[in-house]
């Protein structure tokens, strides 16, 4: 139980366009929702939390109207990358909250964006 | 803020050999404390945790004690294998929201 799902698992955009990266929870219904930004050697780094129907709550520094974070659901959240630039190029990871479980989470295979 | 320190690698250990990745926290109050695991090209996966002081979290053969006398959630395997070899977090718990506060990452390789 408690599987998160990421698709795609890779992509590669042009600069200037936008991509769009699904989170779902398979087996259980999430009210919150993680996206987290991992660079090359590095630890995660908390972008927002997404919560199902209302804003997200982004971090400090990171741009809202580059990643729009969309939770219509219980079980999908979106990641839109807005106008990507090559530094915009990461691994990009979701992880989402079964109930009551507390702040044990878990993470979706992430997604690796490459912009050109 | 909240914070997570972990010891630098890459760690590189024979097969057989202990395994000790040293992890402390910086947190107000007592978080809930999480070791991840992330193997070569997967997700992150949760490997241990421990909710409460003195708490020993374990799985798959490794064990983590949350001692808040010296703040620090060291992850421990007697054994290592080669298919341990993977990257491993730790965490602890960021708050209200539920959020993550993740230390950089331990690389560990296990050779044959």
């Amino acid at each position: 139980g408690a599987v998160v799902s990421q698709h795609p698992s890779w992509v590669i955009c042009k600069s200037g366009t936008s991509v769009k990266i699904e989170c779902r929870s398979l087996d259980f219904q999430a009210t919150t929702m993680f996206w987290y930004r991992q660079f090359p050697k590095q630890s995660l780094m908390l972008m927002a939390t997404s919560n199902e129907g209302s804003k997200a709550t982004y971090e400090q520094g990171v741009e809202k109207d580059k990643f729009l974070i969309n939770h219509a659901s219980l079980t999908l959240s979106t990641l839109t990358v807005t106008s990507a630039h090559p530094e915009d190029s990461s691994f990009y990871i979701c992880s989402a909250s079964p109930p009551n479980r507390g702040a044990e989470q878990y993470f979706g295979p992430g997604t690796r964006l490459t912009v050109t | 803020g909240d914070s997570v320190t972990q010891m630098e690698g890459p760690v590189t250990l024979s097969e057989e050999a202990f395994l000790t990745i040293n992890c402390t926290y910086t947190a107000t109050g007592y978080p809930s404390l999480f070791w991840y695991v992330q193997y070569p090209g997967e997700g992150l996966q949760l490997l241990l945790k421990a909710t409460k002081a003195d708490d020993k979290g374990s799985n798959k053969g490794f064990e983590a004690t949350y001692r808040k006398e010296t703040t620090s959630f060291h992850l421990e395997k007697g054994s290592v294998q080669v298919s341990d070899s993977a990257v491993y977090f730790c965490a602890l718990d960021g708050g209200s929201q539920g959020n993550l506060i993740f230390g950089k990452g331990t690389k560990l390789s296990v050779k044959p």
